[in-house]
């Protein structure tokens, strides 16, 4: 099993939808949780930190579960520059190393 | 401030040839990351460096990778006997480590693109 799983997609959803992406991981121990944005042929860059309550930056809400080692990313009031792929991160301790999962592709269409 | 800097961005080599990538980390980053990616697929992460640690090799596909990190700044990614599978985007990042914890960010390069005729 990876320790980072998430669902490839594609999700393809017209502007304006409400988009919701999790990610599983493996070792119950992990402390650190991130989503990174990837655009085509481009570099991954963070799109925001997971914290324990949840958090919130406009359109985009991270959640944490820890009892069922899952985060989520809920996107709200799509555009189409959201097109990307999103990238689920966990890192075993506060500042080591980081794991990445596969990525998962949202198109979103006029 | 500068970002992550590799180098070079392209690199077109022929089969069974050596090749050197080097990364440039955020000067104060302890934490540098070496993954590759081919077209359509995920990061696959390959060697990780945390200040003066011994680096985590548990990616490296074979032995005929091999990266360093010297006086923990900038790194060199060597692989020999190139084949055509290693053809692939290179990416390396940087992050504050420890002493980011929690909000510990990596800052990725813009990649070195390998293609092995």
């Amino acid at each position: 099993r990876k320790e980072v799983e998430q669902d490839p997609g594609p999700f393809n959803v017209p502007e304006g939808a409400t988009v919701a992406f999790n990610c599983t991981y493996s070792n119950s121990a992990s402390q650190s949780f991130f989503w990174y944005r990837q655009d085509c042929r481009k570099e991954p860059k963070l799109l925001m930190s997971v914290y324990s309550s949840g958090n919130e930056d406009g359109r985009f809400t991270a959640q944490l579960n820890r009892a069922s080692q899952y985060i989520s990313l809920l996107i709200r009031d799509s555009k189409l520059s959201d097109s990307a792929t999103y990238l689920c991160v966990v890192q075993r301790k506060r500042g080591g190393k980081s794991t990445f999962g596969d990525g998962t592709t949202l198109t979103v269409k006029p | 401030g500068a970002g992550v800097s590799q180098s070079p961005s392209n690199k077109v080599t022929e089969k069974g040839k050596d090749v050197e990538l080097r990364c440039d980390p955020i000067s104060g980053h302890t934490a540098l990351y070496w993954y590759r990616q081919s077209l359509g697929q995920g990061l696959e992460f390959l060697i990780y460096f945390q200040g003066n640690s011994a680096p985590d090799k548990s990616g490296l596909p074979s032995d005929r990778f091999s990266a360093e990190r010297t006086g923990g700044s900038v790194s060199t990614l060597t692989i020999q006997r190139t084949q055509q599978e290693d053809s692939a985007v290179y990416l390396c990042a940087s992050s504050l480590g420890w002493a980011g914890g929690s909000t510990d960010t990596q800052y990725f390069g813009p990649g070195t693109r390998l293609t092995v005729l």
